[in-house]
């Protein structure tokens, strides 16, 4: 089964409102990260997570990781139109380029 | 710097057949890997080249195979192709790093 699986939800906000997502993995890992896409089209890094830090800011983004329950979470602040797209965690598998993805998380964000 | 360049960007194919699929890497990255992503399974890894060798391997047929020239350069083959191949085909480049950078993909559709 893969790690990382965020919560299957889908989540419609209207612009300007906060946007948290989860993520949940089984097994020890070293880094977790989020990466964007936009339908259909290549998935985008957004931040990493190692698994010695409990929060990291990117910008609008906030990432915290509990390594004690295997989760982790996304906010995005002050959402934009341009936020819509699906949310994706990530934990590496076998090695540092063989990432295992949860189902990704669908946001909606309305002007 | 360009992006990872991924081509064809749509190909149709019937059921039987075999595709290529390319992708060039960012300028300087050694290690390319490749992803399907389909609408019921999601992201699954396929396989990672690093200096023309392959280091990893998903839980696919063989019928799925992949190749890196010494440029970096990547290509992916499917032979006898099956309806359940068709689906969004990324790949990604990195350097000796955890993060990835990924193409726009390919979308194959088998008939």
């Amino acid at each position: 089964s893969q790690q990382g699986e965020e919560d299957p939800q889908a989540l419609s906000i209207q612009e300007g409102e906060n946007a948290t997502m989860n993520c949940s993995y089984k097994t020890s890992i070293n880094n977790l990260q989020w990466y964007r896409q936009n339908s259909g089209r290549g998935l985008v890094h957004l931040i990493l997570i190692r698994s010695n830090e409990r929060e990291k800011h990117s910008g609008r983004l906030r990432v915290t990781l509990d390594t004690s329950k295997k989760s982790s979470s996304l906010l995005i602040t002050a959402s934009r139109a341009a936020d819509t797209a699906s949310y994706f965690c990530a934990t590496p598998s076998y090695g540092n380029n063989r990432l295992a993805f949860g189902k990704g998380n669908q946001v909606v964000v309305i002007p | 710097k360009a992006g990872v360049t991924q081509t064809p960007r749509y190909l149709i194919k019937t059921r039987g057949q075999q595709v290529t699929l390319s992708c060039s890497p960012i300028s300087g990255h050694r290690s390319v890997s490749w992803y399907q992503q389909t609408p019921g399974q999601g992201l699954q890894f396929l396989f990672e080249y690093f200096s023309e060798t392959q280091r990893n391997k998903g839980n696919f047929p063989g019928r799925f195979s992949g190749r890196q020239f010494s440029n970096s350069r990547s290509e992916m083959n499917v032979s006898t192709l099956e309806l359940g191949d068709s689906a969004l085909y990324l790949c990604a480049s990195s350097l000796p790093s955890e993060k990835l950078f990924f193409g726009s993909g390919t979308q194959l559709s088998v008939l």
